[in-house]
């Protein structure tokens, strides 16, 4: 099975901060790597997938880049909506695992 | 506007079987593949299984912790896709997401998601 560990676990960050979550793939997997952001009681939504493209209706501070093992989420000025958890996920293979989420709370 | 709805989760002992139904609207519904996803109580996602399109063969595939216990279904006519649960275990208690899952770039992602069905097993 592929791992995917994300870092950090937590973070803190005021608003209009840029901030970067990295995503470590214990295999390459091309760019099979989608990201998605989670509020509590909340399903989870997608914000990139195929490692760089926007989904549509998500904002433009949200960008992915990356490919083979090693991905980063940037938000480019985070806005209070944006305080939630981030979950990577690789789609390269079944079974198709997530990381382990990293919690961006408020400053 | 897509909408996914889950139903059927409750308590169950263990040992027992549920089976979770999504009913889907706003989109074609046999054009997608369609996935769960399950998150355990103040924990992760965890990816359960996803079930293709019949243009893709309608072939399933599982995480090892649910391959020959659970099984994903379809009924096109109906957009319903189903999630069965056999012998279920304590560690099974989660969330469980129905999602959509589009091909795209080469690979499947899940772009939406419904609000999802809590399944308790205890005895």
């Amino acid at each position: 099975d592929i791992q995917m560990t994300q870092s950090p676990s937590s973070l803190s960050a005021s608003v209009g901060d840029r901030v970067t979550i990295t995503c470590r793939a214990s295999q390459s997997i091309s760019s099979y790597l989608n990201w998605y952001q989670q509020k509590p009681g909340k399903a989870p939504k997608l914000l990139i997938y195929a490692a760089s493209s926007l989904q549509s209706g998500v904002p433009s501070r949200f960008s992915g880049s990356g490919s083979g093992t090693d991905f980063t989420l940037t938000i480019s000025s985070l806005q209070p909506e944006d305080f939630a958890t981030y979950y990577c996920q690789q789609s390269y293979s079944t079974p198709r695992t997530f990381g382990q989420g990293t919690r961006l709370e408020i400053k | 506007e897509v909408q996914l709805v889950e139903s059927g989760g409750g308590l169950v002992q263990p040992g027992r079987s549920l089976r979770l139904s999504c009913t889907a609207s706003g989109f074609t519904f046999g054009d997608y593949a369609m996935s769960w996803v399950r998150q355990a109580p103040g924990k992760g996602l965890e990816w359960v299984g996803f079930i293709r399109s019949k243009a893709y063969g309608g072939t399933t595939e599982y995480a090892a912790s649910v391959k020959g216990r659970f099984t994903i279904s379809r009924d096109d006519s109906k957009s319903i896709a189903y999630l069965q649960m056999n012998s279920l275990k304590t560690e099974d208690t989660a969330v469980y997401y129905c999602t959509r899952a589009p091909f795209g770039r080469g690979s499947y992602y899940f772009d939406y998601w419904g609000q999802g069905t809590l399944v308790t097993v205890s005895s």
